[in-house]
């Protein structure tokens, strides 16, 4: 069953950690991207990824930081300079920039 | 101004009727046009996706590219409860160009 994975659904984080958020597709796409969803302010780009061991920043980079060392898998790391964390981080990928994007089902982040 | 203008709603609607969401944009580069569907906590779905101007049907929905007016539109026929969510277009130039985003227009169908 071919699609986006995001895991987990929900995550806490303390003040002062990084965490990681998974990303994983089987749909062999070669354009992956994160981005962060806030109530009334739409979808912002964070990362994105043309191919495999190359990414480039966003809109709204700082404080993030990403890999991608496979094809399949676009892990997000929020790191603790990321002063607003709490959001909806959607997953998505297309065979091409500028194809078709499928979502994942995202992952809710807060901070406590 | 931003790139990309929708409605942010919500809109209305009886079970039934047919439903118009529309987003108009400013960068005449663009020419790839999609539209999703996001129910509350999921992720967007992609339910259309079009090239240049013209218009696309897939059962109950058709989706309209008017670039010399720089509006797409979406129309829901017979409109169900089930269709409420948040619809959002979605935009880019061709060549490596990352999607613009409307910010999504919450559309609620009543029975």
């Amino acid at each position: 069953d071919g699609g986006i994975t995001q895991s987990p659904k929900y995550l806490f984080r303390k003040e002062g950690q990084n965490v990681t958020l998974s990303c994983e597709q089987n749909l062999n796409h070669d354009a992956m991207y994160w981005y962060r969803q806030d109530p009334g302010q739409g979808l912002r780009l964070i990362y994105y990824s043309q191919i495999v061991n190359d990414f480039q920043k966003g809109d709204i980079a700082e404080g993030y930081s990403v890999s991608r060392e496979k094809k399949e898998s676009f892990p997000l790391t929020v790191t603790s300079a990321q002063k607003n964390p709490t959001a909806f981080y959607l997953c998505a990928s297309s065979m091409q920039m500028n194809t078709e994007a499928f979502f994942g089902q995202g992952t809710r982040l807060t901070v406590v | 101004q931003k790139e990309v203008e929708q409605d942010p709603g919500p809109l209305s609607v009886p079970e039934g009727a047919i439903v118009s969401l529309n987003c108009t944009y400013s960068n005449s580069a663009f020419q790839y046009f999609m539209w999703y569907r996001q129910y509350s906590r999921k992720g967007p779905e992609l339910l259309m996706y079009t090239y240049s101007s013209g218009n696309k049907e897939d059962g109950r929905f058709t989706a309209q590219v008017d670039k010399s007016s720089k509006y797409i539109s979406l129309f829901i026929r017979d409109s169900q409860p089930s269709d409420s969510a948040t619809y959002l277009c979605a935009m880019s130039a061709s060549g490596f160009q990352k999607l613009v985003f409307g910010t999504g227009t919450r559309l609620l169908v009543s029975p």
